[in-house]
């Protein structure tokens, strides 16, 4: 069965600093590997995602992500925090099984601090 | 451009009552979904639809129906709420089976009293 977990509920970061925010996932096959942020009384929106290949992904508003196959991880990153990316972000997963159904993690609430 | 509708924006429901929360999309996606989201959870598929006339049970479909009898819409129904279907409710499409990214609609905000 497929699963995610993001360890931290909260991340707090200063502004200009670089922020990372972490998500390990659980797949029997493949995982394909999803980012989405959720800004207040929004619906989600896609940041990025791992198919296959490059190992680092990149993604909208300078955000990128690493898929670490041997850590099973896929942690968001991005060099320089802004205030305007305090909101909560989504990792989610599926297995290459065929089914498409999408697991999301808990969510972890990011504040970058002025 | 709309993407995804969602209607109504927030509701305040009886128990027992019957209720139907619409989602449209308008760019011609084959695969559509509903998550529920409640805190501490994140979302959790209820039902999704690969394609029109298609349907499938996502981890927690109990107490929930869908239909797609056409690719644009993807109700969901509430037969007869209960307090615990008190919720945040997105519907979700995406273009392609599986590895395309599911785009959002705005969501609708469900009280059951």
């Amino acid at each position: 069965a497929q699963s995610v977990a993001q360890p931290e509920d909260q991340v707090n970061v200063a502004e200009g600093n670089p922020l990372t925010v972490k998500c390990t996932y659980s797949v029997s096959g493949n995982p394909y590997l999803f980012w989405y942020v959720q800004y207040p009384n929004r619906g989600l929106q896609f940041l990025l995602k791992y198919i296959t290949g490059d190992n680092l992904v990149k993604g909208s508003y300078g955000f990128e992500a690493e898929f670490n196959k041997s850590q099973t991880s896929f942690h968001l990153k991005k060099p320089s925090a802004l205030v305007s990316d305090s909101a909560l972000y989504f990792c989610a997963v599926r297995d290459d099984d065929g089914a498409n159904n999408l697991f999301f993690g808990t969510g972890t609430r990011l504040t970058v601090i002025p | 451009i709309a993407g995804i509708t969602q209607a109504p924006t927030s509701q305040i429901l009886a128990a027992g009552r019957r209720m139907t929360l619409r989602c449209t999309q308008d760019m011609r996606h084959n695969a559509m979904y509903w998550y529920r989201q409640d805190l501490g959870l994140g979302l959790r598929l209820i039902h999704y639809s690969n394609t029109a006339g298609t349907t499938g049970k996502g981890e927690v479909p109990d107490g929930y129906s869908v239909s797609r009898a056409n690719t644009d819409d993807f109700p969901l129904t509430l037969a007869s709420a209960v307090p615990s279907q008190t919720s945040v409710y997105f519907c979700a499409s995406s273009s392609r089976w599986g590895l395309n990214e599911q785009f959002f609609g705005p969501g609708t905000r469900l009280t059951v009293l």
